[in-house]
């Protein structure tokens, strides 16, 4: 089975500027997650998606970032305006299934530096 | 509130010899506990799962873990290491009670030298 497909890999932008990134997941897969991973830190969940709808966004400041899931497959994730603090690597999931035993399949991740 | 704590920032070992990265948990039912292998510019790739029952628990690439509920840990495990086996480790608890939360811990970087 195709992985879970992220774009793009890498992305540098001054502050204040927008930026977006793009998911698709495994196909079938109900659940999406937006997790951010900061150097020498393990990934922090940012949102969770069950279809179209977001049922975990406790995390993602919502001043500045924006996410969707239209159709309940692809995802986009948007920062606007991006700040120095936001440089990190941006990875996306999916699973079968929200919670449960059941292991993320995680995409290889964008890595944003804001300059 | 659920956590985990990799207590070793990094674990050398030699390529032939068995290599342990050690794991604690804390969640306040019965846990979901998950390994995960990051090679440099990847995402993260699931090695291993333990859900209930064998507190032994066999995955990828030859890696093994092993689940203590006294100690409340879950070391990941393998008798003989592999210079490809360098990569960043992160252990991973979910409660198992339903909650929907998947919390990491801040990953172990194994080298593994000749």
């Amino acid at each position: 089975e195709a992985g879970v497909v992220q774009s793009p890999r890498y992305k540098i932008i001054e502050k204040k500027q927008p930026v977006a990134f793009w998911c698709n997941p495994i196909s079938g897969h109900n659940t999406l997650y937006w997790y951010r991973q900061n150097l020498g830190q393990g990934p922090e969940l940012l949102i969770r998606y069950e279809n179209e709808e977001a049922v975990d966004d406790s995390q993602l400041p919502k001043d500045r970032f924006s996410a969707e899931r239209l159709k309940g497959v692809d995802s986009t994730l948007k920062i606007q305006p991006a700040e120095l603090g936001d440089s990190a690597v941006y990875l996306c999931a999916s699973s079968p299934v929200g919670g449960g035993n059941s292991p993320l399949h995680f995409g290889n991740g964008t890595r944003l530096t804001v300059t | 509130a659920q956590s985990v704590a990799q207590p070793e920032d990094q674990v050398n070992v030699a390529e032939g010899n068995p290599l342990t990265v050690k794991c604690t948990y804390s969640v306040s039912g019965n846990p979901y506990l998950f390994w995960y292998v990051q090679y440099p510019n990847r995402g993260l790739q699931f090695l291993l799962k333990y859900i209930t029952g064998d507190n032994l628990v066999k995955g990828s690439y030859g890696f093994e873990a092993e689940f203590n509920k006294s100690q409340t840990s879950f070391h990941l495990k393998k008798p003989s290491a592999l210079v490809s086996d360098s990569a960043l480790y992160f252990c991973a608890v979910r409660d198992a009670g339903g909650g929907n939360k998947l919390t990491f811990g801040t990953g172990t970087q194994l080298k593994v030298e000749l």
